[in-house]
């Protein structure tokens, strides 16, 4: 039981280019979300999906987009990046998203755009 | 709306010594209360969570938490430190379901 993985751990993007962040978990949660970490500024919610083929925006959803094919994969996509989304992203999942559920995160990207 | 305070972002305890990190809430709602602890280079992971019931919560490592609704409050305290200890804390809300709003974190350091 792998639990949350991401791949990959480290990224550096020039300014402008695309990428995806890539997320699975094994433990068929239906609820996968993504994070964003800033010093200072704790962890925000930039999008979620309660079930495969069903998401929705977050706190910062803006320059990230989301698809949910799978129970098991929640992919993140950088369109166009741009210096203010170096941050370090977690994804998180949990069996049914409910406020009284407990997270459980994966180890995170580091993400640098120059 | 949902908010998170955690008062001081870095703590320095003595190996031995109490532990104690502080968290205010805001919540138009009954909130769920929750810490989460983040070791250097790795995800959160869940330390004590308050739902309902007993306003004490007891979590994993000896840590645990008091909830004080006259207070918005929600305090982690551990009461002998360990350097182990050393790593992030998250204090976070849930007012509803599928959004949790976390704080902006308390670093812990831990001397010998």
């Amino acid at each position: 039981n792998a639990g949350v993985t991401q791949t990959p751990k480290f990224q550096v993007l020039k300014t402008g280019q695309s990428m995806t962040l890539q997320c699975a978990q094994d433990m068929n949660h239906e609820y996968m979300s993504w994070y964003r970490q800033d010093p200072g500024m704790g962890l925000r919610l930039i999008h979620y999906s309660v079930g495969a083929g069903i998401t929705d925006q977050g706190e910062v959803p803006n320059g990230y987009n989301v698809s949910r094919s799978t129970t098991e994969d929640f992919p993140l996509r950088l369109l166009s990046a741009a210096p203010s989304q170096t941050s370090v992203y977690f994804c998180a999942s949990s069996y049914t998203g409910d406020r009284a559920s407990e997270q459980y995160f994966g180890p995170g990207t580091r993400l640098t755009v120059t | 709306a949902q908010s998170v305070t955690q008062l001081g972002s870095h703590v320095s305890v003595s190996e031995g010594a109490l532990v104690l990190l502080r968290c205010n809430y805001s919540s138009s709602v009954p909130p769920y209360l929750f810490w989460y602890v983040q070791y250097p280079n790795q995800g959160l992971q869940l330390l004590l969570k308050y739902t309902t019931g007993a306003t004490l919560v007891k979590g994993i490592n000896g840590f645990e938490a008091e909830f004080k609704k006259s207070e918005t409050s929600f305090h982690l305290t551990k009461p002998s430190a360990h350097m182990s200890d050393a790593a992030e804390y998250f204090c976070a809300v849930s007012e509803n379901d599928y959004k949790l709003s976390f704080g902006a974190g308390t670093t812990v350091t831990v001397r010998a």
